[in-house]
């Protein structure tokens, strides 16, 4: 049982345009993490969300974490080429970290 | 700081065989986790430790996988048989504190076993 689950799996798009990807829970947690993962490598943090309605901005990438504290979004503005990658969320609770199924993103030039 | 160092990098192996996987975080941290990420089942939590002490084994698969961390420096995952199933990467992360506090994680070691 996949804690949570995020959407869409794959997306590819055009340099340039926008995306969001969700990550949805049925379980609240006390922060939400989002990391970035390149090939060959680990993932890497991009941003902890902690409160309820939270939204953070990291340049072109808005985060929100949801009222209730069980879902989060990742929006990116104008997306590059480096921001290709694979994007996995994780809920934090009880010391640990469990990861979401993850987003491939491929942004072509 | 040289990050969490995780060796070896690359793994093949035959069935039946005993795998050893080592991981040095990084100092001053006292927690260190070990994952295994595949394309079915994503990013599995493993084990964790927090100053050296086993305190979640609960993702452990079965008794092949043992994992020890002798002192603050040094863990070993090892899977006593390998199975082909086993093949994946594994991942060693290590945090200062104990909760939501950034986790960094290793270049991993990409296992195969045939």
């Amino acid at each position: 049982t996949q804690l949570l689950k995020q959407s869409p799996q794959f997306l590819s798009i055009q340099e340039g345009e926008n995306l969001t990807v969700y990550c949805n829970s049925s379980s609240v947690f006390s922060s939400l993490q989002w990391y970035r993962q390149e090939p060959g490598e680990g993932p890497v943090l991009l941003v902890t969300v902690v409160t309820g309605g939270e939204v953070k901005k990291l340049k072109r990438l808005t985060f929100q974490f949801g009222d209730a504290r069980k879902d989060s979004s990742l929006h990116i503005t104008a997306a590059q080429t480096g921001d290709t990658g694979l994007y996995l969320c994780a809920g934090v609770g009880a010391g640990k970290s469990t990861f979401g199924d993850g987003t491939t993103l491929t942004v072509k030039p | 700081d040289a990050g969490v160092i995780q060796s070896p990098r690359h793994e093949v192996t035959e069935m039946g065989q005993e795998v050893t996987l080592r991981c040095k975080p990084i100092s001053g941290h006292n927690s260190l986790f070990w994952y295994r990420q595949t394309m079915m089942r994503g990013l599995e939590l493993l084990i964790y430790f927090n100053n050296n002490v086993p305190i979640d084994d609960s993702g452990m698969p079965e008794d092949r996988f043992s994992a020890k961390m002798p002192n603050a420096s040094f863990s070993t995952l090892k899977i006593q048989p390998s199975e082909p199933r086993d093949s994946a990467v594994y991942f060693c992360a290590s945090r200062l504190g104990v909760s939501g506090e950034t986790q960094y994680f290793g270049p991993g070691t990409r296992l195969l076993v045939l």
